[in-house]
């Protein structure tokens, strides 16, 4: 497809499970990135991956949370035991990532994974 | 620790005038700034983009102006159609760094026809 793609769409689970996003960029881009937003809550910045190498890991909440990317495309973030707080919609988007110096490049959304934990 | 702040959470206007839409920051290192639109279940959707070497940047329209003194940019779209009712997101980065977006809370922009 043309844009970003993130599967599920809508994921339910109970406290205590593992959860697995996933998030296909648009061809060709090489960073990706992960947000989520919380209810009433503005975009929260998770992780960065330039590549497969994430060189910003600033956002992640606790070690519950990780991510990986493979063959500079798809990017998985998983939730381990997950906890009623992190209910939340969590967005992909994905960039160019040309080097700063040559072009802004800016960032390009999928439409989300809205995570509930009951 | 707010450093990108939208103080308006919402905005009515009539179809075919002027929708301004504001935002603050706070840290002086950001050097990039843009906007998106967002609609319900729905991901962001990039419109325009400004570098801080720049004071405007327009797009059909959509203009958005930069005031680095003030710290303030601003989003003006004329004339208003009730297409453009939405969630307008405004964010901010820092170039050479990861270029990780922080976002301000939104502003809902009803447009009445």
């Amino acid at each position: 497809g043309a844009g970003v793609s993130q599967s599920p769409s809508n994921k339910v689970t109970e406290k205590g499970k593992d959860v697995e996003l996933r998030c296909d960029p648009i061809s060709g881009h090489t960073a990706l990135y992960w947000y989520r937003q919380s209810l009433g809550q503005g975009l929260e910045f998770l992780i960065y991956f330039q590549g497969n190498s994430a060189p910003d890991k600033s956002g992640l909440p606790s070690d519950r949370f990780s991510a990986e990317r493979t063959g500079g495309s798809v990017s998985t973030l998983t939730i381990q035991r997950t906890q009623q707080e992190d209910s939340a919609v969590y967005l992909c988007a994905s960039s160019l990532g040309l080097p700063s110096y040559l072009s802004n490049q800016p960032q390009h959304f999928g439409d989300g994974t809205r995570l509930s934990i009951l | 620790d707010q450093q990108v702040k939208q103080n308006s959470p919402s905005l009515s206007v009539q179809e075919g005038r002027i929708s301004i839409l504001n935002c603050d920051y706070t840290n002086s290192m950001f050097d990039y700034f843009l906007w998106y639109k967002k609609y319900p279940a729905e991901g962001p959707t990039f419109l325009i983009s400004i570098s801080s070497i720049k004071d405007k940047n327009e797009d059909g329209r959509f203009t958005v102006f930069l005031n680095k003194s003030a710290k303030h940019l601003s989003l003006h779209i004329v004339p208003s159609q009730p297409g453009d009712s939405a969630v307008y997101f405004c964010a901010a980065s820092t170039q050479g760094g990861s270029e990780k977006l922080v976002f301000g809370k939104g502003t809902k922009l009803t447009v009445n026809p």
